[in-house]
């Protein structure tokens, strides 16, 4: 068990439009999910912290208006990039953890290229 | 300030030679020391959670073992699909949060 899936896999768009991401747990109730991106050859970086029925925290220098969070059930939490810009090509994981434990499941993550 | 450092950065072994690879940490209260493995393209891939200093786990060619400053992944007789980038995060820290703090990462790479 603990799988995570993210989807789109690969996602293309012009500058100007949004995108949404989505990361569900198909086998465990996640009461917490989180994003995350990833720059070429380098770690992972927590964008925030999304809570079932609650607003996401941000970590600091996310700004919460351009990467919109919702995370409506214990099993689906989406990301949402307002007006894309190139800048925000990069690498989006989301990652899930059972009620209870401390262990984060990743998913596949998501290619973001913004033309 | 709560800091993972991991090392070597990069390591390249040859088919069968095993070695290790270390996180070490500085975190208050530490709830979990956690390593991941990283293929390219794709998301980590849990392997072992840790909680307390002299705690061991094993899976196949892997150990991870962990003290209260450092922990070490050893990688016995490895083989080349185990070539990938080894992930060592924390939880726990200042804020006690859920949250983990990454390091960066050692790319391993094993030749037949």
């Amino acid at each position: 068990g603990a799988v995570v899936s993210q989807h789109p896999s690969w996602v293309i768009c012009k500058s100007g439009t949004s995108v949404k991401i989505e990361c569900r747990s198909l086998d465990f109730q996640a009461t917490t999910m989180f994003w995350y991106r990833q720059f070429p050859k380098q770690s992972l970086m927590l964008m925030a912290t999304s809570n079932e029925g609650s607003k996401a925290t941000y970590e600091q220098g996310v700004e919460k208006d351009k990467f919109l969070i919702n995370h409506a059930s214990l099993t689906l939490s989406t990301l949402t990039v307002t007006s894309a810009h190139p800048e925000d090509s990069s690498f989006y994981i989301c990652s899930a953890s059972r009620t209870g434990s401390e262990t984060q499941y990743f998913g596949p993550g998501t290619r973001l290229l913004v033309l | 300030e709560d800091q993972v450092t991991q090392s070597p950065e990069a390591l390249r072994l040859q088919e069968g030679e095993s070695s290790s690879l270390n996180c070490s940490y500085t975190v208050s209260g530490l709830r979990g020391l956690f390593w991941y493995r990283q293929d390219p393209g794709k998301g980590p891939e849990f392997l072992f959670t840790l909680y307390s200093a002299g705690e061991e786990k094993e899976k196949e060619r892997l150990k991870a073992t962990l003290t209260k400053k450092e922990s070490f992944l050893h990688i016995t007789a490895p083989k080349p699909e185990d070539s990938a980038t080894y992930l060592c995060a924390v939880q726990g820290g200042s804020y006690n949060t859920d949250k983990l703090i990454f390091g960066t990462g050692t790319r391993l790479q094993v030749f037949p």
